[in-house]
């Protein structure tokens, strides 16, 4: 069974950093399997906020993090990693790791629970 | 690259609800959709326009064959009341991943 645990949320002032991480269980977490990290606003829908492939050599943004989020994985630790920085009020939101099902799948079926980012002065 | 659904959709148990998500070409790409309860992560019901992951119940189907994609749920309960998400990926697109709007489902 696909395991998911986010860890690293809380609070942080305007122009501060926060580094989220996922750890991964219950399958091989290699080259088979690119991830994602999805994020939802209060009361507000999915946005997909960063992808990177299995092999952790393609990353790829969405326009609204782009230069100040980081995303990367540790495939012997089992671990994805978003670091972000210079966050913004409007970066609040619970944050999901998420697994591809596999290459050139475009979907995702598995889910962390989610971290909460509070940005807030 | 953008997919409207509506808002919201009202149903009796029993009954049928049908949700779309409206995109430009969408019939092009692979539909995939979530279903999201109340302060859970979001659970994927349909993948590739028509496939049940395994575990998902035979009421959950979904159709892409011309805009709008559609998830319909078939003879509705009060468990399936939540908020659904369609989703597309292309890999040659920037951003990758998209998803709809959201539609709220309520079991009347």
């Amino acid at each position: 069974e696909v395991q998911l645990l986010e860890s690293g949320g809380g609070l942080v002032q305007p122009g501060g950093s926060l580094k989220l991480s996922c750890a991964a269980s219950g399958f091989t977490f290699s080259i088979d399997y690119a991830m994602s990290w999805v994020r939802q606003a209060p009361g507000r829908g999915l946005e997909w906020v960063s992808g990177i492939t299995g092999s952790g050599t393609t990353t790829s943004y969405a326009a609204s993090v782009k230069g100040r989020f980081t995303v990367s994985r540790d495939n012997s630790k089992n671990t994805l990693i978003l670091q972000m920085t210079s966050l913004r009020l409007e970066d609040t939101a619970t944050y999901f790791c998420a697994r591809k099902a596999g290459w050139g799948r475009g979907y995702y079926d598995g889910w962390g629970q989610g971290a909460l980012v509070i940005v807030s002065s | 690259y953008v997919l409207t659904q509506p808002p919201s959709v009202s149903v009796a148990p029993g009954q049928t609800a049908t949700i779309t998500c409206h995109g430009d070409n969408i019939a092009t790409y692979n539909v995939h959709w979530y279903q999201q309860r109340p302060g859970r992560a979001p659970v994927l019901v349909v993948h590739d326009d028509d496939d049940r992951p395994s575990g998902i119940p035979e009421r959950f189907s979904g159709s892409n064959s011309g805009s709008p994609a559609t998830l319909t749920i078939s003879r509705v309960e009060a468990g399936d009341e939540a908020d659904y998400f369609c989703q597309v990926w292309d890999r040659t697109r920037d951003p990758p991943d998209v998803f709809g709007t959201g539609t709220m489902l309520t079991v009347l």
